[in-house]
């Protein structure tokens, strides 16, 4: 089954770090753009990063500097690596697949992160 | 770069057409011809039902149709039935560096 399966989410003091991680099964994400995008009540939804199919990541300006995409072609999974998190950065982020930056045809359930003290 | 601008909310019959608006700028919607829209029912992922304007993936009902004007975008549902209530997103891609704007949601309510 072609499918996405994020993990990783949970509460973070300001300031602190965390890291995503999405499975994904039925494809191989190296032959995709696979991208994160968060949705919340305050922004709804917005994208956040891309890494495309030679690897190059791409990133909002909300999170660049902060925010590392990568992936693992042997375990076939993406993660976002997220540091310095504010507390606007609360959300649920997805991950999804695009044909190329067009759009995205597949995306994750979701995984939710809470920046609070 | 703003978010895409749709109406908070749309309603209608079951039966009836609806079409909800998404207007973008010249550099996005206006630009490009990859206008995307996704459903999204209460606690779960969004789901394409439309691609790079009016293309419908494999499985998406032929009663979901997409157009385009200038810079504004259309989605239309056709024979409105119960399941179609959802928040319905519109996206354009919009250059190397921006990659992906959202419109705000729109909220369908099948009365």
């Amino acid at each position: 089954e072609v499918q996405l399966v994020e993990s990783g989410g949970g509460l973070v003091q300001p300031g602190g770090s965390l890291r995503l991680s999405c499975a994904a099964s039925g494809f191989t994400v190296t032959n995709y753009y696979m991208h994160w995008v968060r949705q919340s009540p305050r922004e709804g939804l917005v994208w956040v990063s891309r890494i495309n199919s030679p690897g190059r990541g791409d990133y909002a300006d909300s999170v660049n500097g902060r925010f590392t995409v990568s992936r693992d072609t042997a375990r076939n999974m993406l993660f976002l690596q997220m540091n310095s998190l504010r507390v606007e950065d609360t959300a649920v982020y997805f991950c999804a697949r695009g044909l190329y930056d067009r759009h995205l045809e597949l995306w994750g359930q979701g995984v939710l992160v809470t920046v609070s003290s | 770069q703003s978010a895409l601008t749709q109406p908070a909310s749309v309603s209608g019959s079951p039966g009836q057409s609806i079409t909800i608006s998404c207007t973008g700028g010249n550099s996005d919607i206006g630009y490009y011809n990859y206008v995307s829209w996704y459903q999204q029912h209460p606690g779960k992922a969004p789901k394409i039902i439309i691609s790079d304007v009016s293309n419908r993936p494999p499985g998406v009902s032929s009663r979901f149709s997409g157009s385009k004007s200038g810079n504004t975008a259309s989605l239309t549902i056709s024979g409105l039935q119960a399941e179609d209530e959802a928040i319905y997103y519109c996206a354009s891609y919009a250059g190397s560096f921006i990659v992906l704007i959202f419109g705000g949601g729109t909220k369908l309510s099948v009365l």
